[in-house]
């Protein structure tokens, strides 16, 4: 759903360790998602997707696994360094072409 | 390449007065986006353009705001009569038709504007 009104969640790690970022999502016919991270002061940018016939994809550094049983997305970060602190939104695809619709977003702080 | 750009960077108005934000989007994108995001918030969405097709309105709050995309490329979103409440960043996207990379509905998100009404 929309996040309008609401302050983020916030989840704080150390530099070192690995990170997970929580999405639930609502709508059963999603079929693709995305991960965006947004830096302070910019726009999001795209980390990693997935299609709903997959259950886990891999990139640098990052994985999403889909649970679509319970309609749960995450997003795992190996090896959290600094410039990874960032608001991380998960986004769904939920009807027509292209649009997707965004989660609340997860502001992550990684302490040194 | 050039990204999506938007202007102005910032915005500052009185309440009552009307705005105009501007995005061009990346060239060859078909599909347009306008997001507003508070402070510490998330992304809110407000209208949706696809082509020649009618857009998705479904997102703007009230009858003071309104968007147009002229010949398929930038696009202005007016805002009426702002109010405090009104004061967020505005962000665009654009997103291309056909799968690149296997990314088919991947937003390409430009800076943003910062609006501010006293």
């Amino acid at each position: 759903g929309e996040s309008v009104g609401l302050h983020l969640p916030t989840l704080s790690v150390q530099e070192g360790d690995n990170s997970i970022i929580n999405c639930a999502y609502s709508n059963s016919a999603s079929d693709y998602f995305i991960w965006y991270k947004q830096e302070s002061g910019k726009g999001p940018q795209f980390i990693i997707d997935i299609r709903s016939n997959m259950d886990k994809r891999q990139g640098q550094r990052v994985t999403v696994l889909l649970n679509k049983t319970v309609k749960h997305l995450s997003l795992q970060i190996a090896a959290t360094q600094p410039g990874d602190s960032a608001v991380y939104f998960c986004a769904e695809r939920t009807g027509g072409y292209q649009k997707v619709t965004f989660g609340i977003g997860t502001k992550l702080q990684v302490i040194p | 390449g050039a990204g999506v750009s938007q202007s102005p960077s910032n915005k500052v108005t009185e309440k009552g007065k009307d705005v105009e934000l501007r995005c061009d989007p990346i060239s060859g994108h078909t599909a347009l986006y306008w997001y507003r995001q508070s402070l510490g918030q998330g992304l809110e969405f407000l209208i949706y353009f696809q082509g020649n097709s009618a857009p998705d309105k479904s997102g703007l709050p009230s009858d003071r705001f309104s968007a147009e995309r002229t010949g398929g490329s930038v696009s202005t979103l007016t805002i009426q009569r702002t109010q405090q409440e009104d004061s967020a960043v505005y962000l665009c996207a654009s997103s291309p038709r056909s799968v690149v990379d296997g990314r088919r509905s991947e937003q390409f998100f430009g800076p943003g504007t910062r609006l501010t009404v006293l």
